[in-house]
């Protein structure tokens, strides 16, 4: 199952509403999770089953969508937030990730 | 707390072979799937290998199948990757990454790999 992300980048300010789309090239029904990556950091996961925020995730991420199209929002970025994010689909083998949408400062 | 911790990372000329060791605190192998994940220097990730808490099934990403093995040590609550025939493409960090129903719901902190002459 091949993932694709949109946008590759987005530049944003404190404060912002941003929202990144992922795209299955098959139906995966709600089986997506979302990932946030820091530079030299390992990835974290922040929400799975397409929408279930992970414990001790911040309530400003959230996620929506089920067969091929998902989304990420994060409501209100904090500095915190900067980093980049990867959809992966958990639906089949072999488990594949979107290529990443990296959000940085305006 | 759970707690993942790879080592075994290095340099190694291509065609050598390496072995990962990912220890695992905090839960039990025989209770969760692992898999292994890397990423390529500035470059996204790749899901490579994943074994069932029952020990089987076992899974491979093609760009693996057959030179990479995945294995653990129940009483040393281990997970490892032995890499074989090992490319200049395979190098990466690699993570070990608890396995919660599909997602990677823990993930150590990284081994880096680099294939050179």
């Amino acid at each position: 199952i091949h993932m694709t992300q949109s946008p590759s980048s987005v530049s944003a300010s404190v404060g912002d509403r941003v929202t990144i789309t992922c795209r299955a090239s098959q139906d995966i029904n709600i089986w997506l999770a979302w990932y946030q990556q820091k530079p030299g950091k390992a990835p974290k996961l922040l929400i799975y089953a397409a929408s279930t925020l992970q414990r001790g995730v911040p309530s400003r991420f959230s996620g929506s969508g089920s067969g091929t199209d998902f989304t990420l929002t994060i409501s209100s970025l904090q500095p915190e937030d900067f980093a980049t994010y990867y959809c992966q689909q958990a639906e089949s083998f072999p488990r594949t990730f979107g290529p990443g949408t990296k959000v940085d400062i305006k | 707390d759970v707690q993942l911790v790879e080592s075994g990372g290095g340099l190694v000329p291509p065609g050598g072979s390496l072995r990962l060791s990912c220890a695992a605190s905090g839960f039990s192998l025989t209770s969760y799937s692992m898999n292994w994940v890397r990423q390529a220097p500035g470059k996204g990730l790749e899901w490579i290998s994943y074994m069932s808490h029952t020990n089987s099934p076992i899974n491979y990403a093609d760009s693996v199948m057959g030179r990479f093995t995945i294995s653990r040590d129940d009483a040393k609550n281990s997970l490892y990757l032995q890499m074989d025939s090992l490319r200049v493409e395979d190098t990466a960090v690699y993570y070990c990454a608890r396995d919660g129903g599909g997602r990677f719901d823990s993930w150590g902190q990284g081994s880096l790999v680099i294939v050179s002459s």
